[in-house]
């Protein structure tokens, strides 16, 4: 049981440049997320899944994209990167029960836009 | 949409001592989580409380959701305890994502 995974744990880009950060669950959670923290703050929202079939904006969505590919994984696109997206981006999970609301976080990617 | 204030936003203790973290959130919640965020900018499950009290080992955490503030108790605090603590909250209503506040910085010194 491995929880939350995310790949790659580090990685640098040049302005323009795009990629695709992956998170799993193993956890047969419904709803996912995907968060960002810069530096000295608390994580933002950057969109969230809230189960299968469905995504919806958060707080910070500008710049990015995502794809719910099935229950397990949801990936997370920046098509065109920017400086402002040097960022720790971290993916979550929760549920699968009603009422059931927990968050377990992966253990991030520390992406740089130079 | 929702507010969380942490304080203190810094704390340096020595090995051994006791502390208190509080954390303010400004509408009603149906989650609310501490975790710990490690030197390797790990983030850590530390309690998932509502409501109510709960205890960890050295650890407690106190949620009042009527009065809207929770707290985590940490005892005889360790030099492993450092890093960055943060209180995160999930709204009755609206987006069912957690909103996180600014985070205390607790440095335990030997």
């Amino acid at each position: 049981n491995a929880g939350v995974t995310q790949t790659p744990k580090f990685q640098v880009l040049k302005t323009g440049q795009s990629m695709t950060l992956q998170c799993a669950q193993d956890m047969n959670h419904n709803s996912m997320y995907w968060y960002r923290q810069d530096p000295g703050m608390g994580l933002r929202l950057i969109y969230y899944s809230a189960s299968e079939g469905t995504t919806d904006k958060g707080e910070v969505p500008n710049g990015y994209n995502v794809s719910r590919l099935n229950k397990r994984e949801f990936s997370l696109r920046l098509e065109s990167a920017a400086p402002s997206q040097t960022s720790v981006y971290f993916c979550a999970s929760s549920g699968p029960g009603q009422g059931v609301y927990e968050q377990f976080f992966g253990p991030g990617t520390r992406l740089t836009v130079l | 949409g929702i507010q969380v204030e942490q304080s203190p936003p810094d704390l340096i203790l020595q090995e051994g001592a006791n502390s208190t973290l509080r954390c303010n959130f400004s509408d009603s919640v149906n989650n609310l989580q501490w975790f710990h965020q490690n030197p390797w900018g790990q983030l850590i499950n530390l309690f998932y409380i509502p409501s109510g009290t709960k205890q960890n080992g050295r650890l407690s955490a106190t949620t009042v959701a009527t009065e809207r503030y929770s707290l985590l108790y940490i005892s005889s605090s360790q030099t492993t305890d450092s890093g960055v603590y943060f209180c995160a909250v999930r709204q009755d209503t609206g987006r069912r994502a957690l909103t996180f506040g600014s985070g205390t910085r607790l440095q335990v010194q030997p």
